[in-house]
């Protein structure tokens, strides 16, 4: 069974450039959730992706975009990075809504840093 | 905004002793609890979850869970210095399969 992951696992942007990190979920999920984690904080939940639609967001600005392909992999896009978007981006992979009870399959993270 | 609380710690316990972490949510439509265990640098991984009221033992871990009180806890038994990490409390909102984290609860466990 593969597991998620993520690329690139680092990088570096500076303020007002845009980045795109990547996921492919572990065989056999169908929905992928973006997560941002601080330092020192819980994962927020960004937005989740489910047969190739948004079906959830949190509170996060329109600048932070996703997609899901047929493959199920997935991709978020953050347009015009401000300082305070320096954190873990965490894709998780879990069963489809109807067999879902929460629980998350996390890739190893994307350590976005912007200067 | 529903929320899930912990104390962020660190909780500081000598090998062998149990560390006892605890977690408070504020919606009562939740259903199901997570526990996940994060590592310095790492993600989190998932060591437990919880749907019904009282306890679920899994190895070296036990599970608490009280919805009057909107609670949850989790006891590690026989801790050890692997088990320093950070602890996530997780729980979806009620009618959504999505969960919010909390903060998360530091562990240190010294020999």
């Amino acid at each position: 069974e593969t597991g998620v992951t993520q690329s690139p696992t680092h990088l570096i942007k500076t303020r007002g450039q845009q980045v795109t990190l990547r996921c492919s979920s572990q065989s056999g999920h169908n929905t992928v959730s973006w997560y941002q984690q601080a330092l020192g904080q819980g994962p927020q939940f960004i937005f989740q992706y489910y047969r190739e639609e948004e079906n959830g967001r949190g509170n996060f600005p329109p600048r932070f975009s996703g997609l899901q392909f047929p493959n199920y992999s997935s991709e978020l896009n953050v347009n015009a990075l401000e300082l305070d978007d320096s954190a873990l981006y965490l894709c998780a992979s879990s069963h489809p809504p109807g067999q879902n009870t929460g629980e998350l399959f996390f890739g190893e993270g994307s350590r976005l840093t912007v200067l | 905004q529903k929320e899930v609380e912990q104390n962020s710690g660190p909780l500081s316990v000598p090998e062998g002793a149990i560390a006892s972490l605890n977690c408070t949510y504020s919606d009562r439509g939740s259903q199901s609890f997570f526990w996940y265990r994060q590592y310095s640098g790492k993600s989190p991984e998932l060591i437990m979850s919880i749907y019904s009221n009282g306890d679920k033992e899994d190895g070296r871990f036990t599970a608490q869970l009280n919805k009057a009180s909107q609670y949850v806890s989790l006891l590690i038994r026989d801790s050890q210095p692997s088990d320093s990490a950070t602890y996530l409390c997780a729980a979806p909102n009620g009618g959504s399969y999505i969960p919010t984290f909390g903060r998360g609860t530091s562990l240190i466990v010294h020999p």
